[in-house]
């Protein structure tokens, strides 16, 4: 069955410091991979996606993510932190069934300290 | 409209009682997914529409639970008998096509509170 563990609940970092957000997954075939980001009182909103290609991918807002076949990871990284990356992070997987039903890891919470 | 929008923003309402919710999908988009949201939990996935398909149903988990779509316009998401663990953020999101690579954007939920 297809899963994704995101071993860290929460994460604190000092503004500034470099980000690191981990996500593992269990799929059977090549994985279609997301990072979608919850802001309080804002929708999930898409920071980027994997699906094909270059196994280091580029999103919004300064972040990327690297799919590590061997490893069945997409951690996401970004170099600086800013406070109003403060927010939820979900690692998800999709692709089962044809079509793009997500299954979502628990999520990572992420404090900035200033 | 310009996004995914979703009514009621909040609901509370008395174990047993029935509520129903509403999903506006982007314009011209074809495909529809609803998820649940637990405190301090990810999504879970509940139903999925495309056009006018058979929809996938396999992430109900209940009778109680049932949805409907016609063609590619509004969904409501029905909850009979309402219990105190259906108490989530019940979320929609809609894509173009439905293709696996596709983002899917959502809508800001609605917040169920079952007392």
């Amino acid at each position: 069955a297809q899963s994704v563990t995101q071993p860290d609940i929460h994460i604190t970092v000092s503004e500034g410091a470099s980000l690191e957000l981990r996500c593992n997954y269990s799929y059977g075939a090549t994985p279609y991979l997301f990072w979608y980001v919850q802001s309080p009182g804002q929708g999930l909103q898409l920071l980027l996606k994997y699906f094909s290609g270059d196994t280091l991918v580029q999103g919004i807002k300064g972040f990327e993510a690297e799919f590590k076949r061997s490893q069945s990871s997409f951690n996401l990284r970004k170099p600086s932190v800013h406070w109003s990356d403060a927010a939820e992070y979900f690692c998800a997987v999709g692709g089962s069934g044809g079509y793009n039903k997500l299954i979502f890891g628990a999520g990572t919470r992420l404090a900035v300290h200033p | 409209g310009a996004g995914v929008s979703q009514s009621p923003s909040n609901k509370v309402t008395e174990k047993g009682k029935d509520v129903e919710l509403r999903c506006d999908p982007i314009s011209g988009h074809t495909a529809l997914y609803w998820y649940r949201q637990r405190l301090g939990q990810g999504l879970e996935f509940l139903i999925y529409f495309q056009g006018n398909s058979a929809p996938d149903k396999s992430g109900l988990p209940s009778d109680r639970f049932s949805a409907e779509r016609t063609g590619e316009s509004v969904s409501t998401l029905t909850i009979q008998r309402t219990q105190q663990e259906d108490s989530a953020v019940y979320l929609c999101a809609s894509t173009l096509l439905g293709t696996p690579q596709e983002t899917q954007y959502f809508g800001p939920g609605t917040r169920l509170l079952v007392l």
